[in-house]
């Protein structure tokens, strides 16, 4: 989806190293989301904002961080990655204004961490 | 090709059939829920939802039904064609939050 980008789209990384996942929008929204979705799961929560100031924990927020940094872009950092953190990362977006509640997806970005 | 999907239940129908993809949900307070469409090497992509006052939503070429007795909602997609190929996630939102809760997918297969 053009209007939710994510960069890198792919990305190998060593164990410790400390990665940035970036999502960028232009669709105005004032919510955010990162996902992660591993094989034969659905997708999992680890982080979200309903704003430039506000940062919530999800379902799986550890070994995560994130930064809000404008309304458009939301960055979710591995500090020390592991190899249980490969898998499909997924940003979104939401502006849960009257009836729409529908969360938008980015691209993905694929994450190998050897 | 990606790996989502891997272990999931499949659906296979034929060009033409109708298809119904199956969901259970847990969470009797969920009020508001959501079918995505996820293609291989894509994000997830809406195709309809549906609030818990209403027992069904219709869209172009599908359906959503939603019996909250049971907890149960599904997704119908008359004619089905090759591009509905894909993974499908329900996805529940709990009343008065916006947090998505997602089921484990199904993949639906369309054979010429």
């Amino acid at each position: 989806d053009a209007d939710v980008t994510q960069t890198p789209r792919n990305r190998i990384t060593k164990t410790g190293k400390r990665i940035m996942l970036e999502c960028s929008q232009t669709k105005g929204h004032d919510r955010m989301y990162w996902y992660r979705q591993d094989p034969g799961l659905g997708l999992r929560l680890i982080y979200y904002s309903f704003d430039v100031k506000d940062i919530n924990k999800g379902e799986i927020s550890d070994g995560y961080s994130v930064s809000r940094q404008a309304q458009a872009k939301f960055s979710l950092s591995l500090e020390s990655a592991i190899p249980n953190q490969t898998a499909l990362y997924f940003c979104a977006t939401s502006d849960f204004a009257g009836e729409e509640e529908t969360q938008y997806f980015g691209p993905g970005t694929r994450l190998l961490v050897l | 090709g990606e790996n989502v999907g891997l272990h999931l239940p499949t659906l296979s129908v034929q060009e033409g059939d109708n298809s119904i993809i199956n969901c259970a949900y847990s969470n009797s307070a969920s009020d508001y829920f959501i079918w995505y469409k996820q293609e291989s090497g894509k994000g997830p992509q809406f195709i309809i939802d549906i609030r818990s006052n209403m027992d069904k939503r219709q869209g172009q070429r599908v359906t959503v039904l939603l019996n909250k007795t049971v907890k149960h909602l599904s997704l119908q997609i008359a004619a089905t064609q090759p591009g509905d190929s894909a993974v499908y996630f329900c996805a529940e939102t709990l009343e008065n939050t916006d947090k998505l809760i997602f089921g484990t997918g199904t993949r639906l297969q369309v054979f010429p």
